[in-house]
């Protein structure tokens, strides 16, 4: 079965800090992969997704970057954090056929930036 | 989340039925889901319903599809405190890509 691994679950960063966050996912291969971030009270948003190696997709303009040096790993990063990039930050994974369209999703990291 | 719209809030009675409301903007759409995320959480998948289809019961849940007026429903029949959770819908609005609602928070009250 497949399982997705975020890390880690906590953290809390002063301004201008760099961030690194880390998805692993396993149990299948060539997943679509994806990085979310939820504000206190709202939805989610969509950062990044990735559909293959190398191939990152951003949805908003920021202060954030994406990188999957591997096939099952995804990265989150920052070289200096802003206040505004506190949230709980999820990752998913999907097939992303057609008829497999379901995301499944990390337990999340919640940062703090102070 | 903006294509997706979801109130925000629902209280209930303990061993009452919930019902959250969803619509949806994209007629295309393959697929649409309703996620759980428990306080500290991810997301995870409740139930989902293929676009060809009105309704689909899975045991407590129950989940209506009005394609024509895009809406979609989430029912739990006798909620239960462990059903306090905040509840998304979703779309597929590609093969790839889902969009999320913003929310709805469900407390669930003795």
């Amino acid at each position: 079965s497949q399982t997705i691994h975020q890390w880690p679950a906590t953290l809390v960063q002063p301004v201008g800090s760099p961030l690194s966050l880390e998805c692993t996912v396993e149990g299948t291969s060539n997943p679509n992969l994806y990085w979310y971030r939820q504000a206190a009270g709202r939805g989610l948003q969509l950062l990044f997704y990735s559909v293959g190696i190398g191939q990152i997709s951003s949805e908003v303009p920021q202060n954030l970057s994406a990188s999957r040096p591997q096939d099952r790993q995804f990265i989150l990063s920052s070289k200096k954090l802003l206040l505004s990039d506190s949230g709980f930050y999820l990752c998913a994974w999907s097939a992303g056929t057609p008829m497999n369209t379901e995301a499944f999703f990390g337990q999340g990291t919640r940062l703090t930036v102070v | 989340g903006e294509d997706v719209e979801q109130s925000l809030f629902l209280s209930v009675r303990e061993g009452d039925s919930s019902v959250i409301n969803c619509t949806y903007t994209d007629s295309s759409s393959t697929y649409l889901y309703w996620y759980k995320q428990e306080p500290g959480a991810g997301l995870q998948l409740l139930t989902y319903i293929f676009s060809n289809m009105d309704m689909k019961q899975d045991q407590r849940l129950t989940v209506l599809l009005n394609k024509k007026d895009k809406h979609l429903s989430l029912r739990i029949a006798d909620t239960q405190t462990g059903d306090s959770a905040i509840y998304f819908c979703a779309e597929s609005i590609s093969d790839y890509k889902l969009s999320f609602g913003a929310g709805t928070t469900v407390t669930v009250r003795a």
